[in-house]
């Protein structure tokens, strides 16, 4: 069983689209997070949930849209994609407390592709 | 804020050498870990460094911790073809939950 699920593993859009990443994991944490990856591989995070709270949120634009209907779950929204929004977006999750010794779970990404 | 960064960006390497990657972080943080990503893929965990001093090994790899100089480094023994691959080191500061990444080195292994 794959411990954190992104889907779509690839994502080809045109510019001015709406499109949304969707992530899951079965681990128990009660933390997840997005981090994007350019393409010189620097990785960025972008938001943060806790048990369904939003705890960390960067300055990215306004058309990104983080939602966690549960913890198992965080979705991400993106308006009116642009040429700039072509990257890897990666899915993390872990628990917080006495099990950072285990830091990060990561998805296996979602290449963003925007013509 | 907790910033890291990595050198060398870029290592090319002979099979059978020895090397070091370095992962220097500017605030006080007792959490280091180091990932492997390799291309197309997802980040893998590969060490998890908790205390100062703390020295983790694994087959050619071996990971340690000097809180007090705020470095981590990652040593290579005898490198392998198989070891090619982009190394992440990223450190959580002492107070707070934000993981912050160093930029990676991308290491490719000769033969």
């Amino acid at each position: 069983d794959t411990a954190v699920s992104q889907t779509p593993k690839y994502l080809v859009t045109q510019m001015g689209n709406d499109k949304s990443i969707k992530c899951e994991q079965n681990l128990g944490h009660d933390t997840m997070y997005w981090y994007k990856q350019d393409s010189k591989k620097f990785l960025k995070i972008m938001f943060s949930y806790n048990n369904k709270e939003l705890i960390i949120n960067e300055t990215v634009p306004n058309r990104f849209s983080p939602k966690s209907p549960d913890k198992a779950h965080l979705n991400l929204h993106i308006n009116s994609l642009e040429l700039g929004d072509s990257a890897v977006y990666f899915c993390a999750s872990s628990s917080q407390g006495p099990s950072w010794n285990y830091g990060y779970t990561f998805g296996s990404g979602t290449r963003l592709t925007v013509v | 804020e907790l910033k890291v960064e990595q050198n060398p960006l870029f290592l090319s390497m002979q099979e059978g050498k020895n090397y070091t990657i370095y992962c220097n972080y500017s605030t006080t943080s007792d959490r280091l870990y180091w990932y492997r990503q390799d291309p197309g893929k997802s980040l893998e965990s590969l060490f998890v460094l908790l205390s100062n001093g703390a020295v983790k090994q694994e087959g050619r790899l071996m990971a340690s911790l000097d809180t007090k100089a705020r470095l981590s480094t990652l040593h290579i023994t005898a490198a392998v073809h198989d070891l090619s691959a982009t190394y992440f080191c990223a450190a959580l500061p002492t107070s707070g939950s934000r993981l912050t990444f160093g930029e990676g080195t991308q290491l490719t292994v000769n033969p």
